[in-house]
């Protein structure tokens, strides 16, 4: 069963405007791990945020900012701004307590920025 | 640059051959983890090592196999190749294992003729 849920397949957005993708995760763990990565056209998949199930304050880091909450089991990420740069596909992950590092993935969500 | 390293970057190879992907893991990290990422199936995990054990196995097949060294690189080897294999192998690694931030290597993209 998949655990990991990215509904939208393709956003698309013009520079400057902002974008959020949307992340819904099914695990029974109490203690487990929500990880964001972007993967651009080069193909290198790039670590981006990384939060515990303990941690449910939201934060800003630069352009990037991300909203966790437990009681909807989301993990929504939002890119402010958006520059053609961004354009990628963003992965969400999930890694529970009892499977030791395993990583997993959401289906990605392609963004589009244009200018 | 993450500091994982693959090589090759691409390999073309046929049906019922066998091939071996290497991975150098970021400096002090134990953890070694292997990744397919395909058209169909996404981004899938493979297997885990932790300094030179295995930790943990996903969706491998039991014509793949992998292990870690003890200079903690890691190969995996995929053997009686078939069309289906096609795709792009990851290689991450991290300090120890659960919960920590996987670092991924550029990955290897491998085509079976």
């Amino acid at each position: 069963a998949q655990k990991v849920t990215q509904a939208q397949t393709e956003i698309s957005v013009v520079e400057k405007e902002d974008v959020t993708l949307d992340c819904v995760y099914e695990t029974r763990d109490t203690t487990y791990y929500l990880f964001w990565y972007k993967q651009p056209p080069s193909g290198e998949l790039v670590f981006l945020i990384r939060r515990n199930s303990f941690d449910e304050q939201n934060e800003i880091s630069g352009r990037y900012s991300w909203n966790f909450q437990k009681s909807t089991s989301s993990f929504n990420f939002t890119i402010t701004a958006s520059q053609v740069v961004d354009s990628a596909v963003y992965f969400c992950a999930l890694s529970e307590a009892d499977s030791w590092g395993k990583l997993q993935f959401g289906a990605g969500t392609q963004v589009v920025v244009t200018p | 640059d993450s500091g994982v390293t693959q090589t090759p970057k691409h390999l073309i190879t046929a049906t019922g051959q066998r091939v071996t992907l290497r991975c150098s893991p970021r400096s002090g990290d134990l953890s070694v983890y292997w990744y397919q990422q395909s058209l169909d199936q996404g981004l899938q995990f493979l297997i885990q090592y932790y300094n030179g054990e295995e930790r943990a196995k996903g969706n491998i097949l039991e014509r793949f196999s992998a292990q870690q060294f003890p200079d903690l690189h890691s190969e995996l080897n995929l053997s009686s190749l078939e069309l289906g294999d096609s795709a792009l192998y990851f290689c991450a690694s991290s300090e120890q294992g659960v919960g920590e931030t996987q670092y991924f290597g550029p990955g290897t993209r491998l085509l079976v003729l």
